[in-house]
């Protein structure tokens, strides 16, 4: 079955600190996936997906299928990137299963 | 637009009594879903739609309905509410990439629901 893991609750790292949000994935088929945001207060939004290879708000992700993995980075972090964090995996015809997320807290 | 809005934002039910959860979308998305998001949990799927007049279940379907009438509305029916039924409940839309979308999903802010 499919299934996506973040294995930190709660992450916490100083402002200018390299971030690497870590999320490993389980799935027989061809993955798509993608990272979504929720920052305080405001609703949950996509923040990235592996297919468009691009960098929002400094963060990268890369997809290792031989790891079945898609961490987040960032290499310095800021104090607005503070929120919750979510990665999610599109199976099926339309269908998401999203991990437990992590919690990154930016200290100044 | 107003994109993703539900409707209430926090309600407080007892145990058996029923309600419905509104969620409409302005973006003539023809995907939308249901989730609800335990404390420490991540969101898992209740329900989904691909457009009026379908829908299909998702992870955890039992104790919900759902119908789609239109493209904007997807309401979500408790019939007979359970405290294990307390939880956020999250309404999306999406548009499907082999549509000429993205896939991304837009979100509504929630509905807070508790069933003493």
């Amino acid at each position: 079955a499919q299934r996506v893991t973040q294995p930190e609750k709660l992450l916490s790292v100083f402002k200018g600190a390299p971030v690497e949000l870590k999320c490993n994935y389980s799935y027989s088929g061809s993955p798509e996936l993608f990272w979504y945001v929720q920052y305080s207060r405001q609703r949950l939004q996509l923040l990235l997906r592996h297919i468009s290879r691009e960098s929002i708000k400094g963060f990268t992700a890369d997809l290792n299928k031989g790891e079945t993995s898609f961490h987040l980075k960032k290499p310095f972090a800021q104090e607005e990137d503070s929120a919750m964090y979510y990665c999610a995996l599109k199976w099926g015809y339309q269908k998401v299963t999203f991990g437990t997320g992590t919690k990154l807290q930016v200290i100044p | 637009n107003a994109g993703v809005t539900q409707t209430p934002k926090f309600r407080i039910l007892k145990i058996g009594q029923s309600m419905t959860l509104q969620c409409t979308q302005d973006m003539n998305h023809n995907y939308m879903y249901w989730y609800r998001q335990d404390p420490g949990m991540g969101l898992k799927l209740i329900y989904y739609s691909v457009g009026a007049g379908i829908t299909d279940k998702g992870e955890v379907p039992n104790g919900y309905n759902v119908s789609r009438s239109t493209t904007e509305d997807f309401p979500l029916r408790l019939e007979l509410a359970a405290p294990s039924q307390t939880s956020v409940y999250f309404c999306a839309s999406s548009y499907p990439q082999l549509a000429g979308g993205e896939d991304t999903q837009y979100f509504g802010p929630g509905t807070r629901l508790t069933v003493l």
